[in-house]
């Protein structure tokens, strides 16, 4: 598959700190998703990006899909002791899921 | 909506043994299901596609006579790992396309099934 580089790979964080994380690939992506895993869990979605420059929100979590579609960014604001987990950007490409190397956020509280 | 379950839950197995792993779309049909291996702190590894009515297609260097998969429903797949060893020790999780969804490229992931082979 089409690799995805994420970073940071893991994060420690105080409880109303607001996160950030990213995604870059060498290439060109018509979609990016971003997924957190609990432990011992599947993956949930979180935020679906179709479009180029799309700017998308759901609660306290935000993601933009790069303009060159190379690119994806998340955040956390506000973060509280529930936000713990492994967060992954991923792209599809033939129908499969190409996955980064997942974002381990750890909050303090 | 969309909602994907994983039966069992988690399974320990003597080496040798078979294993099967259920997929099951709860409230959508999905064509496509997916099967991925996940070590510890490591990311998701496509194992295997698997459309409904056909064979599964399965990633280099997974051995499809190892890792079967049928996929006999548009509800239902089932991953079955035969004569297992500790190596197949894993987090195996499952996910699906919806039929009709939005995007082809959104899938859904069920819950995972922790495999622990003695």
């Amino acid at each position: 598959g089409q690799q995805l580089n994420q970073s940071p790979q893991s994060m420690f964080i105080q409880e109303g700190e607001d996160v950030s994380m990213n995604c870059t690939s060498s290439s060109i992506f018509n979609t990016w998703l971003w997924y957190k895993q609990d432990p011992g869990e599947g993956p949930v979605l979180l935020i679906a990006l179709y479009k180029a420059g799309e700017l998308t929100s759901n609660g306290r979590l935000t993601a933009q899909f790069g303009i060159t579609r190379k690119d994806s960014f998340l955040n956390i604001s506000a973060s509280i002791p529930s936000d713990v987990g492994i967060y992954f950007c991923a792209g599809p490409h033939d129908y499969k899921l190409s996955f980064g190397a997942g974002t381990t956020v750890t909050v303090r509280a | 909506g969309a909602v994907v379950s994983q039966h069992p839950s988690w399974v320990i197995c003597k080496s040798g043994t078979s294993v099967k792993i259920e997929c099951r779309s709860l409230d959508f049909q999905a064509t496509t299901m997916f099967w991925y291996r996940q070590f510890p702190k490591q990311s998701l590894m496509l194992m295997a596609t698997s459309n409904e009515g056909s064979k599964a297609t399965y990633e280099q260097g997974v051995e499809k006579d190892k890792f079967l998969i049928n996929h006999a429903s548009l509800t239902l797949s089932t991953l079955t790992v035969t004569s297992a060893h500790p190596e197949d020790s894993s987090f195996y999780i499952c996910s699906a396309r919806e039929l009709a969804g939005v995007s082809f490229g959104e899938q859904f992931f069920g819950p995972g099934t922790r495999l622990t082979v003695l």
